[in-house]
């Protein structure tokens, strides 16, 4: 394991739902990340947070909204969400975003389905 | 924009032997930094290896090394000794130099390469 974890790994919603994604990290890292996987398409960079602070918001509709309480904790808040958003959802860390070569380290992803 | 390209969507290898996966990549940066991760299935994403395009020398960790070509923009990646728990998909990716203020390094992915190794 990379010390990265998500909750849940799997998880089943209806548009109108609201639901969050937790992501932790025990790395003692300062930048978290979301990213994106669906299939057959590239990873897709969604928010990077820096020391608690969201650093970039690339493009991602208001139906994601993330939250970084502390540099350990990320989440995803979900609502009003479409069928096209079904993707695996990756969580990362790096000690610093302001370091190209750190290596960020992944979760294991959740697999979101909306219905 | 910087864009990734892996033309592979699928390769296969048998045990034992070797497999290069292609990428290329589009960028008008001089600094800039790139790597190979792989996803093994239903596992967690982990770096294989990283390339600083200001090296000219090759990156090489243990079975795994790369063929940078700068001029070419091309970053493909060489296994030797194909063992079987390197079946995965292999990701190409980009990250350009942190350039200050709200910059940072975001990283950019390619489409992925999936490796099947046999026994």
């Amino acid at each position: 394991e990379t010390g990265v974890t998500q909750t849940p790994r799997h998880l089943v919603m209806g548009m109108t739902n609201k639901k969050s994604l937790k992501c932790e990290q025990h790395l003692g890292h300062n930048a978290m990340y979301w990213y994106k996987q669906s299939a057959k398409k590239p990873l897709e960079l969604m928010f990077v947070y820096s020391l608690e602070e969201r650093v970039e918001n690339n493009s991602v509709p208001s139906r994601f909204s993330p939250e970084c309480p502390n540099s350990s904790h990320l989440f995803l808040h979900l609502h009003t969400l479409q069928p096209e958003d079904s993707a695996l959802y990756l969580c990362a860390s790096s000690q610093d975003h302001r370091t190209s070569t750190d290596t960020q380290y992944f979760g294991p992803g959740t697999r979101l389905t909306v219905l | 924009a910087q864009t990734v390209t892996q033309s592979q969507p699928e390769m296969s290898v048998q045990e034992a032997e070797t497999v290069t996966l292609s990428c290329t990549y589009d960028t008008s940066e001089n600094n800039y930094y790139l790597f190979w991760y792989k996803q093994p299935p239903s596992r967690q994403m982990i770096l294989v290896i990283r390339q600083e395009a200001y090296k000219q020398q090759n990156a090489t960790e243990n079975r795994f090394s790369v063929n940078f070509q700068k001029a070419a923009k091309s970053f493909s990646l060489k296994i030797s000794d194909s063992q079987l728990g390197d079946t995965a998909m292999y990701f190409c990716a980009f990250m350009e130099q942190y350039a200050g203020g709200t910059s940072y390094g975001k990283l950019t992915f390619g489409q992925g390469t999936i490796l099947t190794v046999h026994p």
